[in-house]
């Protein structure tokens, strides 16, 4: 079945540092490819999103392109902020017949920023 | 506007017992979505409603588990003779409509803790 692989973490950075997070994902057809992210003591929210391959999706200085070649989305950003500090998560929606666009999500990434 | 809510947040319960969790999703919203998430992992698929019926309860891990939304808004998930291993954060999403890009708005979880 679908599946998606994270880097596992805590990944800890200083202030400013550049961050990737690596994602790749198993699938059959063409799924769309979505970051989420989770703030101590807040729910799941959208960070980006790419729906077809070569796709780069980008919200609040973060990026992922869409890698049909490798199978990967990850995720960047080239200078991180301590208000970043969080568990992101890369997650996959199915996209051939009948799909209920369920979201196959990895195990999550902390990432801790250091002032 | 008011975003996808869930009562209880925190829900302790005997090895054995029922619980219902409920969810209100954002109004208007016509799908619905249950997700499960144990501590560490990301969240795992349970059940996908389209407007009043499931569309999709593959992820339902066995007939303990039991979900509704009659009216088509508000969905309750139950859980009978419940077992330690139910312990996680039950999540529910809701998207406005069908389509794999499509965003799925997540509620802040209930807690479940069997004892």
């Amino acid at each position: 079945g679908d599946s998606v692989t994270q880097m596992e973490g805590p990944v800890t950075l200083s202030e400013e540092a550049f961050l990737t997070i690596n994602c790749t994902y198993t699938a059959t057809g063409y799924p769309s490819l979505f970051w989420y992210v989770q703030y101590p003591g807040e729910g799941l929210q959208l960070l980006l999103k790419a729906t077809k391959a070569d796709d780069k999706g980008s919200n609040k200085g973060f990026e992922a392109t869409y890698r049909k070649e490798t199978t990967s989305f990850h995720l960047e950003k080239g200078s991180v902020q301590v208000s970043d500090s969080a568990v992101y998560f890369c997650a996959l929606s199915e996209a051939y017949g009948g799909a209920t666009n369920k979201l196959i999500f990895g195990t999550g990434t902390l990432l801790a920023v250091q002032p | 506007g008011a975003g996808v809510s869930q009562t209880p947040s925190n829900k302790v319960t005997e090895k054995g017992k029922y619980v219902e969790l409920r969810c209100d999703p954002i109004s208007g919203h016509t799908a619905l979505y249950w997700y499960r998430q144990s501590l560490g992992q990301g969240p795992e698929f349970l059940i996908y409603f389209q407007g009043t019926g499931a569309a999709d309860d593959s992820g339902l891990p066995n007939d303990r588990f039991f979900a509704v939304r009659p009216e088509g808004s508000v969905s309750t998930l139950k859980i009978q003779r419940t077992e330690r291993g139910d312990s996680a954060v039950y999540l529910c999403a809701s998207s406005a409509y069908l389509g794999t890009a499509n965003e799925q708005y997540f509620g802040p979880g209930t807690r479940l803790t069997v004892t």
